[in-house]
Order: C-alpha cells, then sequence, then structure tokens
C-alpha cells in the first residue's frame, strides 16, 4: 500500500529552527509537495520538490531524497504565525496526490 | 481569500436532512476536487472532476453526490449523512489533474451531522 509518515506535533521556541519529516513509499513518484493549513483555513502551498535536493524560498526550505524516500521542510527564524498543520504530500505514478495525516507545529514564545 | 470558494462555512444538518455544498473558482483551473479531511487523519480523496468530466471516485458512499455543471463550479449534493460523516470538506483546484503547480484549496465546510 501507499503510505506517508510525518510526526503528529512538534513543539519549537520562536525565533529557533525547527524540521520536519516526511518519509513516504508510494506507487512511483512525481513530485512531493508541502502545504501549510492553518485551523480553520485553507491549505495553502508551499514548495514542490521532484529532484534531489534542497529548494529555498525565504525562511522556508525543502529537501528532497528519491533514493531514501525522504523529505522534510526546515523552518528558521520561527514566528508565532509559523503555528500551523504542515501536510506532506506525493504525486504517484497515476498523478494522484498521496497525503500525510499532517504536522501540527506549536510555536512557543 | 485563495481563489476558491466554498459555501457555507459552517453546516449542521440531521440525518434526514438534504443540503448542498458549493464550490467556485476562477482561476481558469480545469481540474477539481472534493476532499474530506477529519481529525489527525490524512485528506481523502473523494472526487475528481477534470475537464468537466468525473475521473475519480474513491468508493464514496452514494449518500455523497457530486455534481460538475461546468469548469468554475462543484457540487456537493449530501442526503441521509451519518454522524460519521462530520469533518471538514474541503475543494480544490489544480491547472489539471495531477498538476504539479499544485492545488488550490477553499477554506473548507465544517459540516455536523446530528
Amino acid at each position: 500500500g501507499q503510505n506517508i509518515d510525518q510526526p503528529t506535533e512538534m513543539t519549537a521556541t520562536e525565533g529557533a529552527i525547527v524540521q520536519i519529516n516526511c518519509t513516504y513509499q508510494t506507487s512511483g513518484f512525481n513530485g512531493l509537495f508541502w502545504y501549510q493549513q492553518h485551523a480553520g483555513e485553507a491549505p495553502t502551498f508551499l514548495s514542490y520538490n521532484v529532484l534531489d535536493g534542497l529548494e529555498e524560498k525565504g525562511r522556508f526550505s525543502s529537501f528532497l531524497s528519491r533514493s531514501k524516500g525522504y523529505s522534510y521542510l526546515l523552518l528558521k527564524e520561527l514566528q508565532m504565525k509559523d503555528s500551523a498543520s504542515y501536510l506532506c504530500a506525493v504525486l504517484d505514478s497515476n498523478y494522484q496526490l498521496i497525503w500525510g495525516a499532517g504536522t501540527k507545529l506549536i510555536i512557543k514564545p | 481569500e485563495t481563489g476558491v470558494t466554498q459555501t457555507p462555512r459552517h453546516l449542521v444538518m440531521g440525518m434526514t436532512n438534504k443540503k448542498s455544498l458549493k464550490c467556485e473558482q476562477h482561476l481558469g483551473h480545469n481540474a477539481m476536487y472534493w476532499y474530506k479531511q477529519s481529525a489527525k487523519k490524512p485528506l481523502e480523496l473523494m472526487f475528481v472532476y477534470n475537464f468537466k468530466e468525473q475521473t475519480e471516485n474513491n468508493s464514496v458512499p452514494s449518500r455523497f453526490s457530486p455534481e460538475c455543471p461546468n469548469s468554475s463550479h462543484l457540487f456537493l449534493h449530501l442526503h441521509t449523512l451519518q454522524p460519521e460523516d462530520s469533518a471538514l470538506y474541503l475543494c480544490a483546484s489544480s491547472h489539471e489533474q495531477g498538476s504539479p503547480s499544485g492545488y488550490t484549496f477553499g477554506s473548507g465546510t465544517r459540516l455536523t451531522v446530528v
């Protein structure tokens, strides 16, 4: 079966750095997405990785290793507004998005 | 505002009621999706429409009935729901099915079945 694993919840301190991991086992691979979802709001697109390596976008970076079935989202200089759920999703060989259950990130002052 | 609008934002309905959820996008996208989001569970894909044609129906019970009259509008008709159907129902759109440019989501309808 297809599976996406990510931690259920993480806590970090304002101003610090946090890394949210995602491992996947899917039927084929056509890219990996990270989305951010604040409570009661729509998920919003953060990043898309299809090749190995690190993609940096401001305070957020996303890394992919296809051989290891592994990705992480790195958030730097954490702000209180970064408190949200972070969703990992993989586009499989049928171009279907397979979703993880999300990681709830709690930022403390 | 993401460009995908869902109404209503909140809905409470009895098990014998009939209601409809509405989704609208004017992003020029050709694919639209209904997802169910329950607490601490992955997003569950329910239905996909690509160029107005239904391409996916992931074993969804017949008490959920989708309708896509045009590429900008998507409905989810509900009837004789069960309490376990209470969840956040999200609509999304993309340029085409499985587009690497990502999906744009609406804010969802929080459905409570009593």
